[in-house]
């Protein structure tokens, strides 16, 4: 049963436009949202996050919206540079109380073409 | 500061074999993570220890096990390797438990034949 959904495997953008990432949950228990990114031969690294009790996060070219009545989130890259190629990794936090470990969606491999 | 760092990187083992894993936190950090990464699966959560206790558990068999040190250093072992295993295994530490944000090592291929 997956909790998070990442229902795009991959995503091809030409650079310069924007790329959305979008991922889906089905815990209504998650307050806390964040995004990794990961390039083959690393660990993912941490990107951006927003709390539940927000609607939108930005930070320089990566903005966060989430939606939760439609417990949907995404990701929004602009402008894409082809060094934003990498797999994209939706994660999930439960509020205190609930279970807290991080659960992850499958990832989106993102290409940006140059 | 030094980052999260996995040995050994790469493995290879045959079934019915068992594994370790090492991770070696971030220093200062005393939460470490473990997760499963395989093709169309994304990063499943094993287990989270702090304090050198289990405090959360993923939903994978007994075969996997994990133990903390005092030093915040912990091992992942895998029993009765079958190839269903073969996997990324991925360590991440944090400053405590169930904090928001983590940091990830690179990670230890390990595949079974």
């Amino acid at each position: 049963d997956q909790q998070v959904k990442q229902n795009s495997p991959s995503l091809s953008v030409q650079e310069g436009r924007i790329s959305i990432l979008n991922c889906d949950y089905t815990n209504s228990m998650f307050d806390y949202f964040l995004w990794y990114k990961k390039y083959p031969a690393e660990g993912p690294t941490f990107l951006i996050s927003i709390s539940s009790i927000k609607d939108k996060n930005e930070d320089g070219r990566f903005t966060v919206f989430l939606n939760k009545s439609a417990k949907h989130l995404s990701l929004h890259i602009v402008p894409s540079q082809p060094g934003d190629s990498a797999v994209y990794f939706c994660g999930a936090k439960g509020a205190p109380g609930s279970a807290r470990q991080l659960t992850f969606g499958s990832g989106t491999q993102l290409t940006v073409l140059p | 500061k030094a980052g999260v760092t996995q040995t050994p990187r790469y493995l290879i083992k045959t079934r019915g074999q068992q594994v370790t894993l090492s991770c070696s936190p971030i220093s200062g950090h005393r939460s470490v993570s473990w997760y499963q990464q395989t093709p169309g699966q994304g990063l499943q959560f094993l287990f989270e220890y702090f304090s050198e206790t289990q405090r959360n558990k993923g939903n994978f068999p007994g075969r996997f096990s994990g133990r903390q040190f005092s030093n915040s250093r912990s091992e992942m072992n895998v029993s009765t390797l079958e190839l269903g295993d073969s996997a990324l295994y991925l360590c991440a530490s944090s400053l405590a438990q169930a904090y928001n944000e983590q940091f990830f090592g690179p990670g230890t291929r390990l595949t079974v034949l």
